[in-house]
């Protein structure tokens, strides 16, 4: 079973709120990603990490931003929420050096702004 | 660009039919392939890959899938499906030289009735 972790399940809050969702990995993955879920839709890869201190925008361009001042966290920000944010967002690592590694999924956060 | 289609978004099919479920990617250059499966509100779990060799691969849950390169396709087939085996399935692809990125299609809903 895979060992990275997303907090909260599930968040429901108000426009204009500040939010921070949480996802860690106890595997010492050099790699990791932040992917964007719309219901019945494929996963956009917004923000995505090699290591500490690197961060690069994805292929879907998002409002959020992203952290790595430690390997093990991967924290996404929404300075203020929209109901446009509203989503499902799913966090993942790999090992890095490994092009054919498979990614580890989180069970997601699952973002409601009313 | 690199694109994944997955024909169906939806495919009801009784308990201990087969299955198959439809893949097609574009690239013009090597890729990997990935079949992702998500189970309701959980995160994705890998089900099987193809990077390189033998051309079929296999799950221990006995899904199977088989790269076509002519036709740039990765279809994933079950010959006897069950109940548990209803979840959404994604499939996706990592380019060569990329870092390890996947690219998802739009998933596929697979519904087992009894």
């Amino acid at each position: 079973e895979a060992d990275i972790y997303q907090t909260p399940r599930y968040l429901v809050i108000g426009t204009g709120k500040k939010i921070t969702l949480e996802c860690s990995q106890t595997m010492g993955h050099d790699k990791m990603y932040w992917y964007q879920q719309d219901p019945g839709m494929e996963l956009h890869l917004i923000h995505y990490s090699y290591g500490v201190n690197s961060t690069e925008k994805g292929d879907l361009s998002s409002e959020s931003t992203v952290s790595r001042i430690r390997t093990e966290h991967f924290p996404l920000t929404l300075e203020s929420a929209r109901p446009s944010h509203t989503s499902q967002y799913l966090c993942a690592s790999s090992e890095y050096g490994r092009m054919n590694t498979e990614a580890f999924f989180g069970q997601g956060t699952r973002l409601t702004v009313v | 660009a690199q694109s994944v289609t997955q024909l169906d978004s939806q495919v009801p099919v009784f308990e201990e039919a087969p299955v198959e479920l439809r893949c097609n990617y574009s690239s013009s250059v090597s890729v990997y392939l990935f079949w992702y499966v998500q189970y309701p509100n959980q995160g994705l779990q890998l089900l099987l890959k193809y990077l390189s060799g033998s051309t079929l691969v296999e799950s221990i849950n006995g899904f199977e899938a088989e790269f076509n390169k002519s036709q740039t396709s990765f279809h994933l087939r079950k010959p006897s499906v069950h109940i548990s085996d209803t979840a959404e399935y994604f499939c996706a692809v990592s380019v060569l030289g990329q870092g390890g990125k996947l690219i998802f299609g739009q998933g596929t809903e697979l519904s087992v009735k009894p």
